[in-house]
């Protein structure tokens, strides 16, 4: 198994700038998770799936954060306007129905 | 609510010293217990996890022991390697396949 897939791996774009972040989970999982990682708040969950339902997005810091599941095999997380302060690396996990998950590699996004 | 401790980072070892990284825990019922590995430039992966009072998980060296009457799930090898260089993560999950609550991490380096 190819495991969880993101891209880009890496980001950098300008203040403003519409920034989309893509995963594609393992195949047959039917949880997926959005986090946030930096130095200064560690990691944060940001909005999880079931069955490409969202089930909680209470991590999603503000409106300018979406996120989207449009089949079992796809889901983006899209930040419109970006702000440096969206600066982080964004993990995307999966899980098969119990309770460990299984993470990306993440994408690093710089914003200035 | 659920929440997690533990010890704060960074922690420094010379190769081949015994390690325990302290994690503490607090939770209704009855959780499943996680650690989690961070190598530079990767996502998490499970190291180790248990999932009732009592039982030890145990990977690469590494044990950690559920124990209920002191909420506590500590890390422990006896003999690091410089390759245990990363960032642990503690973790717990309330419930099958939904989601974890994550400790703040600990960094762990090895000297040669």
């Amino acid at each position: 198994d190819a495991g969880v897939i993101q891209s880009p791996r890496h980001e950098v774009t300008e203040m403003g700038q519409e920034v989309t972040l893509r995963c594609k989970p393992i195949s047959g999982h039917d949880y997926l998770f959005w986090y946030r990682q930096t130095m200064m708040r560690g990691l944060e969950l940001l909005i999880y799936f079931n069955n490409n339902v969202p089930i909680d997005d209470s991590g999603m810091p503000e409106d300018r954060f979406s996120a989207k599941m449009p089949n079992a095999s796809f889901s983006t997380l899209k930040i419109q306007p970006s702000e440096p302060r969206d600066s982080a690396v964004y993990f995307c996990a999966s899980s098969p129905g119990t309770a460990e998950q299984y993470f990306g590699p993440g994408t690093r996004l710089t914003v200035t | 609510g659920n929440s997690v401790t533990q010890m704060e980072g960074p922690v420094t070892l010379s190769e081949e010293a015994f390690l325990t990284i302290n994690c503490t825990y607090t939770a209704t019922g009855y959780p499943s217990l996680f650690w989690y590995v961070q190598y530079p430039g990767e996502g998490l992966q499970l190291l180790l996890k248990a999932t009732k009072a009592d039982d030890k998980g145990s990977n690469k060296g590494f044990e950690a022991t559920y124990r209920k009457e002191t909420t506590s799930f500590h890390l422990e090898k006896g003999s690091v390697q410089v390759s245990d260089s990363a960032v642990y993560f503690c973790a717990l999950s309330s419930s099958s396949a939904s989601k974890i609550i994550f400790g703040s991490g600990t960094r762990l380096s090895i000297r040669p």
